[in-house]
């Protein structure tokens, strides 16, 4: 399974864009993009998921360059309630199942 | 619907005790995933079951072992019980196992051993 680096923390404000960006140089062929968000003491929750290009949902946008060595999930506006863990994951879900491996993921906090 | 569902939700057993925990998956759902969530180790992944099956197992000792059940239902057992096993155990459902299936959380188990 490809390693993922992350930041380790980032700090936002209320109202701004925040982006977090994923390296993962090992991606295979198969594998698929997948962001969680994880509040304290809850599961993790998934957020967005992408093979190649830019996917967008209702809670966020996830943009992969043509080489798919990185990924970078958009959060527009957010608000004190985004703040949470970010996970980046990168697997082949079919060949390796349901077994996600997550890396440390990304703390962020929301100021007012 | 209802999401999926861990009972209980939290635990105090002591060193050498052995624990089961539950989860009940959304419905529908036929394969599960447990993992293991310590401040120090992060998420690590235990096991997976699809229709009855373990499909896929992580790096644990044998103290850890899983089943799942003919209606999707999966249990968890640990065995003589260490302190390094308290963690937050979290399962997940999905429907199958083919890629860009989404996997859904329950709240977890909180299991301190003493």
């Amino acid at each position: 399974l490809a390693k993922t680096t992350q930041p380790i923390s980032m700090d936002s404000y209320e109202g701004q864009e925040v982006n977090i960006t994923c390296s993962h140089n090992n991606i295979a062929t198969n594998d698929y993009i997948t962001w969680y968000q994880q509040f304290p003491s809850q599961g993790p929750r998934f957020i967005i998921q992408g093979y190649k290009t830019k996917v967008t949902n209702e809670v966020a946008s996830l943009f992969i360059p043509a080489d798919r060595k990185s990924s970078t999930l958009s959060l527009p506006r957010v608000s004190l309630s985004d703040t949470a863990v970010y996970y980046c994951l990168v697997g082949d879900r079919y060949n390796a199942g349901n077994m996600l491996t997550f890396g440390g993921g990304t703390r962020l906090m929301v100021k007012p | 619907k209802a999401g999926v569902t861990q009972t209980p939700r939290y635990l105090i057993k002591t060193r050498g005790q052995q624990v089961t925990l539950s989860c009940s998956p959304i419905s529908g759902h036929r394969s599960v995933s447990w993992y293991q969530q310590t401040p120090g180790q992060g998420l690590q992944f235990l096991f997976e079951y699809f229709s009855e099956t373990q499909r896929n197992k992580g790096n644990f000792p044998g103290r850890f072992s899983g089943r799942q059940f003919s209606n999707s239902r999966s249990e968890m057992n640990v065995s003589t019980l260490e302190l390094g096993d308290s963690a937050l155990y979290l399962c997940a459902s999905s429907l199958s196992i083919t890629a860009n299936n989404e996997q859904f959380f329950g709240p977890g188990t909180r299991l301190t051993v003493l």
